[in-house]
């Protein structure tokens, strides 16, 4: 069965520091990856994704992602984290029209 | 673009009554939409899948009869909580995918609902 691991439940980093969240994922065939963001009251939004081609893939705010086969591996960075990235992460994988998400990893940033 | 909007945004209510939150896609036809549960700290967990003018598939151990869904327009789709339960207390998401979409489209999230049962 299809499933999403987000090993660290929250993270803390410096404002101004690197990022990087883990999603491991499990799937039979060739996945389409999601990583989404939600913050207070606001619907979680899309910050990039992966079907195929380049295997590292830019998105919105400044993130990637890299996508490795090999570790089953969808993790997202950021080179410098500024204060309102401060949210909830999710990884996703598409299942057919379905998402199934990981548990979530908290974002904190310290000043 | 692609707004989808959720209503209320929050509800209180007592136990035994029913609550509906409806779910709209603002400026675009959403042949499909998705509702969603999500435990405080936790993931999102699919409930259902309702398509515009068909019956709504529901994911395992979801009950059908509680969690009453109608997607009786290309833009609107409605949850009815019946008869609910304190344990019905939780944060209700739905999403919406614009018609044509394919697999690898995303899905449009609402921001979600928050209901508490007394």
């Amino acid at each position: 069965a299809q499933s999403v691991t987000q090993p660290d439940i929250h993270i803390t980093v410096s404002e101004g520091a690197s990022l990087e969240l883990r999603c491991n994922y499990s799937y039979g065939a060739t996945p389409y990856l999601f990583w989404y963001v939600q913050s207070p009251g606001q619907g979680l939004q899309l910050l990039l994704k992966y079907f195929s081609g380049d295997t590292l893939v830019q998105g919105i705010k400044g993130f990637e992602a890299e996508f490795k086969r090999s570790q089953s591996s969808f993790n997202l960075r950021k080179p410098s984290v500024h204060w309102s990235d401060a949210a909830e992460y999710f990884c996703a994988v598409g299942s057919s029209y379905k998402l199934i998400f990981g548990s979530g990893t908290r974002l904190l940033v310290r000043p | 673009g692609a707004v989808v909007s959720q209503h209320p945004s929050w509800v209180i209510c007592k136990s035994g009554t029913s609550v509906k939150i409806e779910c709209r896609s603002l400026d675009f036809q959403a042949t499909t939409m998705f509702w969603y549960r999500q435990f405080p700290k936790q993931s999102l967990m699919l409930m259902a899948t309702s398509n515009e003018g068909s019956k709504a598939t529901y994911e395992q151990g979801v009950e059908k009869d509680k969690f009453l869904i109608n997607h009786a327009s290309l833009t609107l789709s409605t949850l009815t909580v019946t008869s609910a339960h304190p344990e019905d207390s939780s944060f209700y998401i739905c999403s919406a995918r614009p018609a044509r979409s394919t697999p690898t489209d995303t899905q449009y999230f609402g921001p979600g609902t928050r209901l508490t049962v007394l």
